[in-house]
């Protein structure tokens, strides 16, 4: 059972643009959200996250929305950049259990 | 700071045979998470392991389990290992708890044939 859904296996954009990353979620006791980057040969690092108290969380070009009614999350990324091309992983977590669960991860290519 | 190191970086296994992974965490973290990934099933969380004790178990079974060191160094091992078991494990730690503090290793890329 997969709590945590990333539908589009990959994306791919041109350089500029805004790029789109969604993620779907099954569980409403997740609370706290997180995106993650992957580069290749590389673990993944912590990009932006967001509380299930907000709806949208800001940090530079990177921009989180929650929409808890649809149980759905989405980054954005404007303007994208070629370093921008990774594995994007969407997380969640609930208060009660400490237990992150991931998706199955984007793989976004951005091009000149 | 160094960051979390893990070893082997690459391994290649037989059916039946039993491996040990490693992973030392960044200095002063206490908790040390693993997770198996594999194309198309993602990060899938195998459990976590805080001051020596195993906090959070995923649903894997009971061929894979893990330790930690009072040095909260940590290791994984997988017995009885199965064509299906290839895939990068990471591990992260952090200070308390799991979420945006956590820190990633590169991982050990396990082959089985």
């Amino acid at each position: 059972d997969q709590q945590v859904k990333q539908n589009s296996p990959s994306l791919s954009v041109q350089e500029g643009r805004i790029s789109i990353l969604n993620c779907d979620y099954t569980n409403s006791m997740f609370d706290y959200f997180l995106w993650y980057k992957k580069y290749p040969a590389e673990g993944p690092t912590f990009l932006i996250s967001i509380s299930s108290i907000k709806d949208k969380n800001e940090d530079g070009r990177f921009t989180v929305f929650l929409n808890k009614s649809a149980k759905h999350l989405s980054l954005h990324i404007v303007p994208s950049q070629p370093g921008d091309s990774a594995v994007y992983f969407c997380a969640a977590e609930s208060y009660n259990t400490d237990k992150l669960i991931f998706g199955t991860g984007t793989r976004l290519q951005v091009f000149p | 700071k160094a960051g979390v190191t893990q070893t082997p970086r690459y391994l290649i296994k037989t059916r039946g045979q039993q491996v040990t992974l490693s992973c030392s965490p960044i200095s002063g973290h206490r908790s040390v998470s693993w997770y198996q990934q594999t194309p198309g099933q993602g990060l899938q969380f195998l459990f976590e392991y805080f001051s020596e004790t195993q906090r959070n178990k995923g649903n894997f079974p009971g061929r894979f389990s893990g330790r930690q060191f009072s040095n909260s160094r940590s290791e994984m091992n997988v017995s009885t290992l199965e064509l299906g078991d290839s895939a990068l494990y990471l591990c992260a730690s952090s200070l308390v708890r799991q979420g945006s503090e956590q820190y990633f290793g590169p991982g050990t890329r396990l082959t089985v044939t």
